[in-house]
């Protein structure tokens, strides 16, 4: 059974850091070939792509307002993406999924996620 | 605002069709990308509803449909159940911004 379980969210205060983890089970074997992101979701809104990695880790991307703060990372030896996430303001609040990317270029899309974790910055 | 266009709420009784619209642009939806969309139950992680347009992931009932046209695209629902209400969000790539978007979601009320 594929599954995407994330850990290390929590109540950090402003200008603080998080590290995130989301931990791949049911495809350890391939997991380095897919792109794998970091969706967010602050209370009562929407969702938001903040950031993806290729598979080899080649290609990264992130969204304008967590660009120089956060950083995206993956060990595929341990099955594993991170979001070390500093410089944490009020309005990064929200609860962070890990979410498997598969499509072809420009056609991505979100096929496994993760329950979340919370992140919650407040003084 | 999203540059992807969603009614922020619909609603129907069971038993009868609801559709949710997601307009774009050209830079979007009208370049041709594909558009995705999501289920959200309270409380729960998104999960995928619809990939490629029109395409049902195994074990999505064939109650949901999507389908593209222009620059919008649209998800039907069709012999609603109360286990269909949920937040829905439409997805894709705009090349203006080169990012991967997401719709403001549409809240489905089951009567």
């Amino acid at each position: 059974q594929v599954q995407l379980v994330e850990s290390g969210g929590g109540l950090v205060k402003p200008g603080g850091s998080l590290r995130l983890s989301c931990a791949a089970s049911g495809f350890t074997f391939t997991f380095g070939d897919y792109y794998m992101s970091w969706i967010r979701q602050a209370p009562g809104k929407g969702l938001e792509c903040i950031s993806y990695i290729r598979g080899g880790g080649s290609t990264i991307y992130y969204t304008d307002s967590v660009k120089g703060r956060f950083t995206i990372s993956r060990d595929n030896a341990k099955n594993s993406l991170y979001l070390q996430m500093n410089s944490l303001r009020a309005d990064d609040t929200a609860v962070y999924y890990c979410a498997r990317v598969t499509g072809s270029f420009y056609h991505y899309y979100f096929d496994v996620w993760g329950r979340g974790a919370t992140v919650t910055v407040s003084s | 605002q999203s540059v992807l266009t969603q009614p922020p709420s619909v609603s129907g009784a069971p038993g009868q069709r609801v559709s949710i619209s997601c307009t774009g642009s050209i830079s979007n939806i009208g370049a041709d990308y594909d558009v995705h969309w999501y289920q959200q139950l309270p409380g729960t992680a998104p999960k995928l509803l619809i990939y490629g347009n029109s395409n049902r992931p195994s074990g999505v009932p064939d109650r949901f449909s999507g389908s593209k046209s222009g620059t919008s695209a649209s998800l039907a629902i069709t012999g609603l159940q109360a286990e269909d209400e949920a937040d829905y969000y439409c997805q894709s790539y705009d090349s203006s911004l080169s990012a991967v978007l997401f719709g403001g979601g549409t809240k489905l009320t089951v009567l």
